[in-house]
């Protein structure tokens, strides 16, 4: 069963536009990751969050892990091309390391 | 500090041959862990390495092996190629066993024809 839901799954949003991943767990979250990914290529970390209530940014990505530590949010403000990708969160998950969701490919539009 | 490094980054085999692929982690990091990815499947762990030892392990049948060197590379092999088994394969690296935070290698596109 899919233990990380990510939503949505595609996204188009024209440049300069604000927009929002979200990433839910079945199980409580003790440690979130996302990272983005060019289409075929590898990940690159963005940000780890663990407590809950935590915020993290990166340049004009900011991510949140909710106070019940069963959903992360990742937000994009004044969404730029260079943003373009895929974005992936991961959850800790013992002795498999980490599981992903299926992942929100984002597309931003001149 | 150079990322992790896969090579090949393409490879294209046969059914039935066998591949080996491989992953120099970050300078310092010990722990080394193999994924797939597909579009089916998404990503999935394969297993991770740390100390030359398989530590853990996803579940993945046992033609999909692999091993660890003195100075952290790691090696992934898969025999028997199956038509399925076409996918991206990352490397990742992390400090230690108990690392979650990992960093991903640019990865090893494999195709089974």
């Amino acid at each position: 069963s899919q233990e990380l839901e990510q939503s949505p799954q595609s996204l188009i949003v024209q440049e300069g536009k604000n927009l929002t991943i979200n990433c839910t767990s079945s199980k409580t979250l003790y440690g979130l990751y996302w990272y983005k990914q060019k289409y075929g290529e590898g990940l690159i970390f963005l940000m780890m969050l663990q407590k809950g209530g935590e915020e993290k940014s990166h340049e004009k990505i900011t991510a949140k892990l909710d106070e019940k530590k069963q959903q992360s949010s990742l937000h994009i403000t004044a969404s730029q091309p260079s943003h373009a990708g895929i974005f992936l969160c991961g959850a800790e998950k013992g002795a498999q390391k980490l599981v992903f969701g299926q992942g929100t490919r984002l597309t931003i539009n001149p | 500090k150079a990322g992790v490094t896969q090579t090949p980054r393409y490879l294209i085999k046969t059914r039935g041959q066998q591949v080996t692929l491989s992953c120099s982690p970050i300078s310092g990091h010990r722990s080394v862990s193999w994924y797939q990815q597909t579009p089916g499947q998404g990503l999935q762990f394969l297993f991770e390495y740390f100390s030359e030892t398989q530590r853990n392990k996803g579940n993945f049948p046992g033609r999909f092996s692999g091993r660890q060197f003195s100075n952290s590379r790691s090696e992934m092999n898969v025999s028997t190629l199956e038509l399925g088994d076409s996918a991206l394969y990352l490397c990742a690296s992390s400090l230690g066993l108990s690392t979650y935070e990992q960093y991903f290698g640019p990865g090893t596109r494999l195709t089974v024809t």
